[in-house]
């Protein structure tokens, strides 16, 4: 089975702090994906990765940055903390264009609440 | 962009009930993804659906790739209180990004 593991499921920062939210997979996926998901607006692209080293940005990507320097592991990362970033956080990954399409798994999903 | 239009928005059944939700969109789509989402929990894949009239089943769980290539339906039969949650349809074309709909909240009234 697929396993998509977020590292931390509930946090609580300060305004300002820096965040980092974990995630790894052990399928070997080539794409990773983090989404943010809020009541009434669904799930959300925030970033995406094709590649190590490689990124682009999803629908919402202001108040992000990404870094994935590991096939396995994908990291998003907020450089100060906002309130309006509280929020849950989607990890998910997929292995591309294969007759299995493009398939998506999620993880657990971290709450982030900033104070 | 690509517009999933997801319904009902939210169900409320009696236990052993079955279920009809559905999917349409706005351009066609070459897969079709029904994910379940447990309160607090990420979604989890259902079903996949990669070719047009495709009919999968997965347990009590049916789901159907539209001939149109624009629509697919999620038929639960026969409800049980786990199957409360919020399910999602999903889908893409070619290299797009996938696109999700908005989600249907399932409660089984006791």
């Amino acid at each position: 089975d697929v396993k998509v593991t977020q590292s931390s499921r509930y946090l609580v920062k300060r305004t300002g702090e820096k965040v980092f939210l974990e995630c790894v997979q052990d399928m070997d996926h080539e794409n990773m994906f983090w989404y943010r998901q809020d009541p009434g607006l669904g799930l959300r692209l925030i970033y995406f990765s094709y590649d190590v080293k490689m990124k682009e940005k999803g629908d919402i990507p202001e108040g992000y940055s990404v870094s994935r320097e590991k096939k396995e592991r994908f990291s998003l990362i907020l450089e100060s903390a906002s309130t309006n970033q509280t929020s849950m956080y989607l990890c998910a990954s997929s292995s591309g264009l294969q007759a299995g399409g493009n398939t998506i798994y999620f993880g657990e999903g971290s709450w982030l609440t900033v104070v | 962009g690509q517009q999933l239009n997801q319904s009902p928005q939210s169900m409320f059944i009696q236990e052993g009930e079955d279920v009809s939700m559905n999917c349409t969109s706005s351009s066609i789509f070459n897969t079709w993804l029904w994910y379940k989402q447990d309160p607090g929990e990420g979604p989890v894949l259902l079903i996949a659906l990669y070719k047009a009239g495709e009919l999968t089943s997965n347990g009590r769980l049916t789901a159907q790739f539209g001939i149109t290539r624009k629509d697919s339906f999620l038929n639960i039969s026969a409800s049980i209180p786990s199957d409360v949650g919020i399910y999602f349809c999903a889908g893409h074309f070619g290299n797009e990004k996938l696109t999700f709909g908005t989600g249907t909240r399932l409660t089984i009234i006791p």
